[in-house]
């Protein structure tokens, strides 16, 4: 059963880049995408990009300029970098086991970033 | 984007009652439909995928129909659990969007 474990900064400040990190135990990152999603009250559920073990990323056009989505194969992790926060990233942050044949089918347990001056 | 449209946003129901929620998308996506739960605090679970395929674990109760750009998920008898918000999202085209949720409330 895999099980993905994230942390990271909660409270930023608005310019800052937001760093979290998922890890991923039970499973290998062979053969999934790892995913980023993140959730308000206002937008929803909001995708944000993918990476795959190999490092292949694709991400949501509305946030390309400012994401990198990062693997590491040697520890099971994987990361997401935002730069120029703003409050509208404000946001609760997940982590995501996905494929093209299901969808997201794993997640971590949520980040609340808050960006405040 | 493909945007996704839920209906109702918010559904008023009892135990044992049959409920339906439905999910609209703005183009074909063929059925490449998943359906979520997520209860207050928590991550969201995935409960059905192509549409119509019951996640491993998750109670027959549950189903899913639909293709192109119609689809509903329905729960045959409503259970105490299954007091939640439920969204749907589509994996056909990149950005993966989600419908905007379905609040399933007692009544």
């Amino acid at each position: 059963q895999v099980h993905l474990q994230q942390w990271g900064a909660q409270l930023l400040k608005p310019s800052e880049t937001l760093s979290l990190t998922c890890v991923v135990n039970g499973e290998s990152l062979n053969a999934f995408y790892w995913t980023w999603i993140r959730q308000t009250p206002v937008k929803g559920l909001e995708w944000i990009g993918e990476v795959d073990d190999r490092g292949s990323t694709k991400y949501s056009p509305s946030l390309k300029s400012r994401v990198t989505i990062s693997v590491d194969t040697s520890k099971n992790l994987f990361s997401l970098n935002m730069t120029s926060v703003t409050a509208a990233d404000t946001a609760v942050y997940y982590c995501a086991r996905s494929t093209t044949l299901v969808g997201a089918s794993g997640w971590g347990q949520g980040t609340l970033v808050t960006v405040s001056s | 984007d493909i945007q996704m449209t839920q209906s109702p946003s918010t559904l008023s129901a009892s135990v044992g009652d049959r409920v339906t929620i439905t999910c609209r998308a703005s183009q074909r996506i063929s059925f490449w439909l998943a359906w979520y739960q997520q209860k207050s605090g928590k991550a969201p679970k995935l409960l059905i995928y192509k549409a119509s395929t019951l996640e491993s674990g998750v109670p027959s109760r549950f189903s899913g129909s639909g293709s192109g750009t119609e689809f509903s998920l329905t729960i045959a008898s409503l259970q105490p659990d299954d007091f939640a918000t439920y969204f749907c999202q589509q994996y056909h085209d990149y950005p993966w969007t989600f419908g905007q949720g379905t609040k399933v409330e007692i009544k």
